[in-house]
């Protein structure tokens, strides 16, 4: 069974530019939720997706957004890049429903560098 | 707002060594608790989930406990290897409206284990 697939896994961008990472859950999940990972706030909640729909989001600003596709895959998209955004970005599924153990899997991250 | 801590936040043990490393969180309305490892530059790698009715799950030679009225939890590793060296995370997850369910973190152990 296929893991959690993100890329790209590296990425270099400069301040003011946009990017857009990619996840891919585990088949059958549809729950894809996003962590950004810094050496100072350590790993923190984006947001989360269930079938096509953001049911939270964290604390970030409005430049941070994402969504999710009928085949559960899931994007986030940062828009003018702060040096602050350099970060690993984590992907989580899950199925989440009720009677599950809400058992979370990480993709490898993508990796961003702002310059 | 739930805040986990984990203690202490470096670890050096020689080989061999039982050890035990500590996550407390604030709020004991969680859903579940997972420890997480984590390797240089890699994501997340699940070790242990304790459901919020359990009080512990056993996998090899790792074990966690998990007492919520106290809001505490303990991984408990035993014959540490130098393989075992990386970053342990604690994360409660909790329900946070609309059918979502979000993970907090806390900012992990880093375990190395001296050959």
């Amino acid at each position: 069974k296929a893991g959690v697939t993100q890329t790209p896994r590296y990425l270099i961008k400069t301040r003011g530019q946009q990017v857009t990472l990619s996840c891919s859950p585990i088949s059958g999940h549809r729950s894809v939720s996003w962590y950004q990972q810094t050496p100072g706030q350590g790993l923190q909640f984006l947001f989360e997706y269930f079938s096509e729909t953001q049911r939270n989001k964290g604390n970030f600003p409005g430049r941070f957004s994402g969504r999710q596709f009928s085949n559960s895959r899931s994007e986030m998209n940062v828009s003018t890049l702060e040096l602050g955004d350099s970060a690993l970005y984590l992907c989580a599924s899950g199925t989440l429903w009720v009677t599950n153990t809400g058992e979370l899997f990480f993709g490898e991250g993508s990796r961003l560098t702002v310059l | 707002k739930q805040e986990v801590t984990q203690i202490p936040a470096a670890l050096s043990v020689p080989e061999g060594e039982n050890l035990v490393l500590n996550c407390s969180f604030t709020d004991s309305a969680i859903y579940n608790l997972q420890w997480f490892r984590q390797d240089p530059g890699k994501g997340l790698t699940s070790l242990l989930l304790i459901q919020s009715s359990q009080r512990e799950q056993t996998s090899g030679r790792l074990n966690a406990s998990l007492d919520k009225s106290s809001g505490r939890s303990t991984l408990y590793i035993a014959a540490s290897q130098p393989g075992d060296s990386a970053t342990y995370l604690c994360a409660v997850m909790v329900e946070s409206g609309a059918g979502s369910y979000q993970l907090t973190f806390g900012k992990g152990t880093k375990l190395s284990v001296i050959p």
